[in-house]
């Protein structure tokens, strides 16, 4: 199984629409969790990161929540725009037989005109 | 600053081939990595560097092999290409090999890589 789960796999939207990208993670324990876009042909750029002690950290139109309780963090998108057409990756960090940074698929989000 | 650069942008290899993926940034970062991407999985470490003269194994390093005799230069070769190692690989650095929050790592643009 996966230490780090995103879902879903991919997901269309309407320019202008919100939505929701999931991240479940197993690492524990859990150093901090990053957020990348990653643009077709690119490689990923961090959008946030947050460690244990913070549950809320935005970017812009970004905002990513963290339950560490629940090991689950979410990207919350704001009015969406063509651009935000990409691929996201959820990344934690932890101890899993040393410490490791550990990466999900990814989320391919498609935004429409 | 051009930040990490790789090269080449595209190659395809015949099965027994061998090459080398360049990669090199401008930020003087000690901690250097190379990662393959396949559909449907997360990128995955191949090997790593913690500095000039400094190299370990990540999670699939098998076929690969690393050096890195300066602080800018990390390139990765493959010994005698297989089709399993069609993938897209990205190089990154960042400024320390712990991991401190504040100490992101910047990706280059990828090569892809198809072997036949």
């Amino acid at each position: 199984k996966n230490q780090v789960e995103q879902s879903p796999q991919s997901l269309i939207i309407l320019e202008g629409k919100n939505c929701t990208l999931q991240c479940n993670y197993t690492v524990s324990p859990f150093s901090n969790l990053r957020w990348y876009k990653q643009d077709t042909g690119r490689g990923p750029v961090s959008l946030t990161i947050m460690t244990f002690s913070e549950n809320t950290k935005s970017n812009g139109r970004y905002t990513a929540t963290l339950d560490a309780d629940t090991k689950q963090s979410s990207l919350h998108i704001t009015a969406s725009q063509l651009s935000d057409s990409a691929s996201y990756i959820c990344v934690v960090r932890g101890f899993t037989g040393g410490f490791k940074t550990i990466f999900g698929a990814g989320t391919r989000l498609f935004v429409k005109a | 600053n051009a930040g990490v650069t790789q090269t080449p942008k595209f190659q395809v290899l015949k099965t027994g081939q061998s090459m080398t993926l360049q990669c090199a940034q401008d930020m003087n970062h000690e901690y250097m990595s190379w990662y393959r991407q396949d559909p449907g999985m997360g990128l995955r470490l191949i090997h790593y560097s913690v500095g000039a003269g400094i190299t370990d194994q990540g999670e699939v390093p098998n076929g690969y092999n690393v050096s890195r005799s300066t602080t800018e230069d990390f390139p990765l070769r493959l010994l005698s290409a297989a089709p399993s190692q069609t993938s897209v690989y990205f190089c990154a650095s960042k400024h320390g090999s712990g991991g401190a929050p504040a100490d992101t790592q910047y990706f280059g643009p990828g090569t892809r890589l198809t072997v036949l």
